[in-house]
């Protein structure tokens, strides 16, 4: 079945320190790949979007990276904050295109730390 | 310009009530999605219209729950009758087109909480 499967735990770090954020997913064949963030008592924020045939996409202290081997997007924050706090889901689209139908992993809840 | 805008931002209705939430789309965006998410479960999706068609309404319940956006006015969510399991927030999100591989962005707002007594 399809599945996408992110981290439940909550990742707690250090102010400063590099986040990495972890999205796999099963029996998809997505042509993009997208990042939001959530926080409590809001809607999700859309933060970045990968395509299947980008392997790497910055933009100021986020990366994000797609490796369509492995099934897997990786999320980075850099240098990070405590207003970095929050959930991060990842999304793809369901269907060969066109569909617009975004599938969501159950999202990682970060913490940063002072 | 305006976000994708929903209210009420909170509805409390008893069971067996009828619950409407409305969306209005960012200026110019011809495309909604309503998305539910229950405690601690992820966003799933429910329904995707054009204006005036229902594109896509395969993650929507069969009885109870219906969607329209019409020509004029915002897209309305409509559950009637109520239950205890629809309480939940519902979010919609908008874009500007759909222009097929997934290259559009969808923009959400900030969600309305049902609460079923």
């Amino acid at each position: 079945s399809q599945k996408i499967e992110q981290n439940s735990e909550a990742l707690n770090i250090q102010e400063g320190k590099t986040a990495t954020l972890t999205c796999n997913y099963t029996n998809y064949s997505p042509a993009y790949l997208q990042w939001y963030r959530q926080d409590p008592g809001r809607g999700p924020v859309f933060l970045l979007l990968i395509r299947e045939n980008e392997k790497e996409k910055r933009k100021e202290r986020l990366k994000v990276t797609f490796d369509t081997t492995l099934k897997q997007s990786l999320f980075h924050i850099t240098a990070s904050q405590p207003a970095d706090s929050a959930t991060y889901l990842c999304a793809l689209e369901k269907g060969s295109g066109n569909t617009g139908k975004l599938i969501f992993g159950q999202g990682t809840t970060l913490q940063v730390k002072p | 310009n305006a976000g994708v805008m929903q209210n009420p931002r909170h509805l409390v209705r008893r069971r067996g009530q009828e619950a409407r939430l409305r969306c209005s789309p960012m200026k110019g965006h011809s495309h909604v999605y309503w998305y539910r998410q229950l405690p601690e479960e992820g966003l799933k999706f429910m329904v995707y219209l054009q204006k005036e068609n229902i594109i896509d309404e395969s993650g929507m319940p069969k009885e109870r729950f219906s969607a329209e956006f019409p020509k004029e006015g915002p897209s309305i969510l409509r559950i009637q009758q109520v239950v205890r399991g629809d309480s939940a927030a519902y979010f919609c999100a908008s874009s500007l087109r759909n222009s097929g591989r997934g290259t559009d962005t969808q923009y959400f707002g900030p969600g309305t909480r049902l609460t079923v007594l």
